[in-house]
């Protein structure tokens, strides 16, 4: 079955870059989603179609996707960043989740 | 507004079943494929299941196929997750989730609040 792998967890300092990767074979030879959750609270897509930002997502979200790797990138990362973020992928009729990274703004 | 809300969970025993619904308002369900994602407590996503717009196409996931069955009905715009043979690994919130299709180019757009499922003896 299809895996997607993330990193459990990952600190970032306010103003700084975070960068969230995702690995799974040949993952850039599918679509990639993000998912942001913060605590108590449901999923909310940030990125889908590997790049694009739904309405309301702020610039600072951007997402790539190549080869085996997509990678979620918060510029500027503000305190309200902090959460658990979430890659997707759909797999044949399956769909995969990462298993998550707890992002920390501190 | 486009808004999800779940209901029907609960505390059932192992062996048990229970019914969760999905209503949908703010947009036409029948437009859209739905789909079924439980987090167990402390834990990250899990997909469960997804169907199709008009209910033609369902798939699961491998930890539930054959004990749970997704449906929907567009008329009413709801969808529904017929849940038997619960087992305590069973236990999560249970979140409904839209997604345009099931062809793997759109991502889960809109999410409801999730309903709780404890299997428990």
């Amino acid at each position: 079955s299809y895996e997607l792998t993330q990193p459990p967890s990952m600190s970032v300092s306010p103003g700084q870059t975070a960068s969230i990767t995702c690995s799974g074979d040949k993952l850039g030879d599918k679509y990639a989603f993000w998912y942001q959750q913060k605590p108590g609270q449901s999923p909310v897509l940030v990125i889908y179609q590997d790049t694009k930002r739904p309405s309301g997502i702020p610039e600072r979200f951007s997402g790539t996707n190549s080869g085996n790797t997509a990678t979620l990138t918060i510029s500027g990362t503000q305190a309200m960043d902090e959460a658990d973020y979430y890659c997707q992928a759909w797999g044949s009729s399956t769909v995969v989740f990462g298993g998550g990274t707890k992002l920390t703004v501190l | 507004e486009e808004q999800l809300v779940e209901s029907g969970g609960g505390l059932v025993k192992p062996g048990g079943s229970l019914r969760l619904s999905c209503a949908a308002s703010g947009f036409t369900l029948s437009n859209y494929s739905m789909n079924w994602v439980r987090q167990a407590p402390g834990k990250g996503l899990e997909w469960v299941s997804s169907i199709s717009s008009s209910s033609r196409y369902t798939y699961y996931g491998d930890s539930v196929r054959g004990r749970f069955t997704v449906s929907r009905d567009n008329a009413k715009n709801s969808l529904d997750l017929q849940m038997n043979s619960l087992r305590v690994e069973d236990t999560a919130v249970y979140f409904c989730a839209r997604s345009y299709d099931t062809s793997g180019a759109y991502g889960m757009d809109v999410w409801g609040q999730g309903t709780t499922v404890t299997v428990s003896s």
